[in-house]
């Protein structure tokens, strides 16, 4: 069954490093969704690629936050500097649009504590 | 007022008794509604979905909607201990297909 890869599945870093996340959809997804979830909460959308372009990214924190899908397919999410408020699960979903049926799947998601 | 709300819970229930677990939205737009099972730790995984009016049956789940009372609900019959995590309800299906998830219900069977 295809799934969505991701990596690194934990990451602890001290405040004011560089993190970056890896996400790779399932084949044939165009869509590409980074979600944050911290706990006790629900995901909150990050950004949102249609193949490369970005369709949605109001809710990323672009002074610190940015994210790319170069060719896309696979993905990077990176945080520059990190905040001990980033600490979170970070989240990859992808979708292959079908309107109103839309359904997403999400990868592992990547657990990040910032020291 | 958040665009999705669930009670946080714990929802408490034995095993073999029916879950029921609840959500309301604000956006009277909002055309799809999908439930997402969650374990501690873990990434959301699919149940189903939902967008018309009425019932949804998969196996030992029942999705319902209500759109005039902006309401969505999962029923889990015969529930398991296995069962025991946090569900996740969004509403989706907007122009941009992104899904806005509710804060999620942690469900407990007991043995």
């Amino acid at each position: 069954e295809a799934e969505v890869a991701q990596s690194p599945r934990y990451k602890i870093t001290e405040k004011s490093q560089a993190v970056a996340f890896w996400c790779d959809p399932i084949s044939g997804h165009a869509t590409l969704y980074w979600y944050r979830q911290i706990l006790g909460q629900g995901p909150e959308l990050l950004v949102q690629f249609q193949d490369e372009s970005v369709v949605d990214d109001s809710q990323l924190p672009k002074d610190r936050f940015s994210a790319e899908r170069l060719k896309g397919v696979d993905s990077t999410l990176k945080i520059q500097p990190a905040e001990l408020g980033d600490s979170a699960m970070y989240l990859c979903a992808s979708s292959q649009p079908a309107g109103v049926t839309d359904t997403q799947y999400f990868g592992p998601g990547t657990r990040l504590t910032v020291l | 007022q958040k665009e999705v709300e669930q009670n946080s819970g714990p929802l408490s229930v034995p095993e073999g008794a029916i879950a029921s677990l609840n959500c309301t939205y604000s956006d009277r737009g909002s055309q799809s509604f999908f439930w997402y099972r969650q374990y501690s730790g873990k990434s959301p995984e699919l149940i189903m979905f939902i967008y018309s009016n009425g019932d949804k049956e998969d196996g030992r789940f029942t999705a319902q909607l209500n759109k005039a009372s902006q309401y969505v609900s999962l029923l889990i019959r015969d529930s398991q201990p296995s069962d025991s995590a946090t569900y996740l309800c969004a509403r989706g299906g907007d122009s941009s297909y992104k899904l806005i998830f509710g804060s999620g219900t942690r469900l407990l069977v007991r043995p």
